[in-house]
C-alpha cells in the first residue's frame, strides 16, 4: 500500500480538453510537491505546497493542497501535446524529512 | 550547464558482475540522494547523504553501498547484480535537510541485468 495514492493512473485527452490528476493519503504532510517527467529523463520539480487550503497557478496549471495537508490536485486547463508526460506528487511528513512519491498518472494529451 | 549528472547514461551487465554509478551536482547543495525506479514508474528512495553522512539508508540489500567522497559527489556501488536489480536508477540533490526540501534529479541511469 502505497503512502501517496495517485488518481488516474492514466489519462489520455485531445489537446484543448482540461484535466485534474489527484494525489490522496490518509498521512499529514508538512509539504507536498508536484514533479513531471518526461522519457528518458529525470523528474523536474514544478510546485511546492506548504500551507492548507493553499492554491498555486504556473501558467494553465494549478495546484491546491487540501485543507487538511493529506490531499493535493493538479488541473491543467486547455492541455497541449507539451503537457504530456509522468506526474508524481511526492510529500514530507516533516520539514527536511524524506520525500514519498506517489504512483504517478501519466498524462497523454493528443493534437 | 548540467546540475545533476550521473555516468553513464545506460548499463547492461550479466548477472553477478558489480557495477558502479557515478553522479555529481554542481549546484553548492548539502544533500544527495539515489531513487530506484521500477518498472511501473513507482520511484523509491535508496539512500540520503547529507555533507557526506548517510542520513537515510531504506531496506535496500546491502549488496548496494553508496560513497560520498565530498558533498558535491555521491556514488551507488552494487555488488553481484540480480535481475530484480534492472530499473531506472536517479541521483538528486537538495540544499540540505531542512525546509519543503525540493530536490533536483539527474537524467537516470538504466540497468539492465541480463
Amino acid at each position: 500500500t502505497q503512502l501517496l495514492e495517485q488518481s488516474p493512473q492514466f489519462l489520455s485527452i485531445q489537446e484543448g480538453e482540461n484535466l485534474t490528476v489527484y494525489c490522496n493519503s490518509s498521512s499529514v504532510f508538512s509539504s507536498l510537491q508536484w514533479y513531471r517527467q518526461e522519457p528518458g529523463e529525470g523528474p523536474v520539480l514544478l510546485v511546492t505546497v506548504v500551507t492548507g487550503g493553499e492554491v498555486k497557478k504556473l501558467k494553465r496549471l494549478t495546484f491546491q493542497f487540501g485543507d487538511a495537508r493529506k490531499d493535493s490536485s493538479l488541473h491543467i486547463t486547455a492541455a497541449q501535446p507539451g503537457d504530456t508526460g509522468l506526474y508524481l506528487c511526492a510529500g514530507a511528513r516533516a520539514a527536511g524529512n524524506k520525500l514519498t512519491f506517489g504512483g504517478g498518472t501519466r498524462v497523454l494529451v493528443k493534437p | 550547464d548540467t546540475a545533476v549528472s550521473q555516468t553513464p547514461k545506460y548499463l547492461v551487465t550479466q548477472m553477478g558482475n558489480d557495477k558502479s554509478i557515478k553522479c555529481e551536482q554542481n549546484l553548492g547543495h548539502d544533500t544527495m540522494y539515489w531513487y530506484k525506479q521500477d518498472s511501473k514508474k513507482f520511484l523509491k528512495i535508496m539512500f540520503s547523504y547529507n555533507n557526506k553522512e548517510l542520513i537515510i539508508n531504506e531496506t535496500v540489500p546491502n549488496r548496494f553501498s553508496p560513497k560520498s567522497p565530498d558533498k558535491a559527489h555521491l556514488n551507488l556501488h552494487i555488488n553481484s547484480l540480480e535481475l530484480g536489480d534492472s530499473a531506472v536508477y536517479f541521483c538528486a540533490s537538495s540544499r540540505g535537510t531542512g525546509g519543503p526540501n525540493e530536490q533536483f534529479f539527474g537524467p537516470g541511469t538504466r540497468l539492465t541485468v541480463l
